[in-house]
């Protein structure tokens, strides 16, 4: 079964440097996403992604954030001067293009992100 | 309001036992619905969609009360692998996910 696949598991970072989390959506997927999940809270999405462009984001998506699609496989976050509050859980997620299967979306493994 | 509102419980069930959760949306324009299962430190997996006219999967069965703004989850005859918590979803604009905070399952032997 094809799956959303993200690296790394687990990242840890200091206050003010800069990350970049990789993800490859599933294959013949056209919309991605970011969703971000604090310890102990619920899941909160940042953005969506189609057609090389940003579809949408939260407020939680000021301009430290950006989001790239490189190549035509992956997708990554970059989050350029992370603060200690950005700790947490990232998926990436993908779903494809059709009647029923452009709302189901599929969620990588995550990278949890620690910064000290 | 919250945009979706479930019962954080736990719920503490015996095996065999039936249990329901429920979960409010403030949103009378959205479409579609869906409960996702977490495993802890694992990411959100798709359960099932939720259909208007109610649906079941196996021991699964949600519906749907657009009038109420309400969403149920049944599952029938627990297993100890249904130990999760699980997410009230609603899907919004650009097809972003709306999560709720999750109700957390515990399905004792």
């Amino acid at each position: 079964e094809p799956e959303v696949t993200q690296t790394p598991s687990h990242q840890v970072t200091q206050m003010g440097q800069e990350v970049i989390l990789r993800c490859v959506p599933i294959s013949n997927h056209l919309y991605f996403y970011w969703y971000r999940q604090i310890l102990g809270q619920k899941v909160e999405f940042l953005v969506s992604f189609y057609n090389n462009e940003i579809s949408e984001k939260s407020e939680i998506f000021d301009d430290q954030f950006s989001v790239e699609r490189p190549d035509g496989s992956n997708f990554t976050l970059k989050i350029r001067s992370t603060k200690l509050e950005d700790s947490a859980m990232y998926f990436c997620a993908s779903s494809g293009m059709g009647l029923n299967l452009q709302e189901t979306q599929y969620f990588g493994p995550g990278t949890r992100l620690l910064v000290l | 309001r919250k945009e979706v509102e479930q019962d954080p419980g736990p719920f503490n069930v015996p095996e065999g036992a039936t249990v329901a959760f429920n979960c409010t949306y403030s949103n009378s324009a959205s479409q579609s619905f869906f409960w996702y299962r977490q495993d802890c430190r694992k990411e959100p997996k798709l359960l099932m969609s939720v259909y208007s006219s109610g649906n079941e999967d196996g021991r699964f069965t949600a519906q749907l009360n657009r009038a109420s703004q309400y969403i149920s989850l049944l599952i029938r005859d627990s297993k100890l692998s249904d130990s999760a918590t699980y997410l009230c979803v609603v899907m919004g604009s650009s097809y972003k996910l709306i999560f709720g905070s999750g109700t957390r399952l515990l399905v004792r032997p």
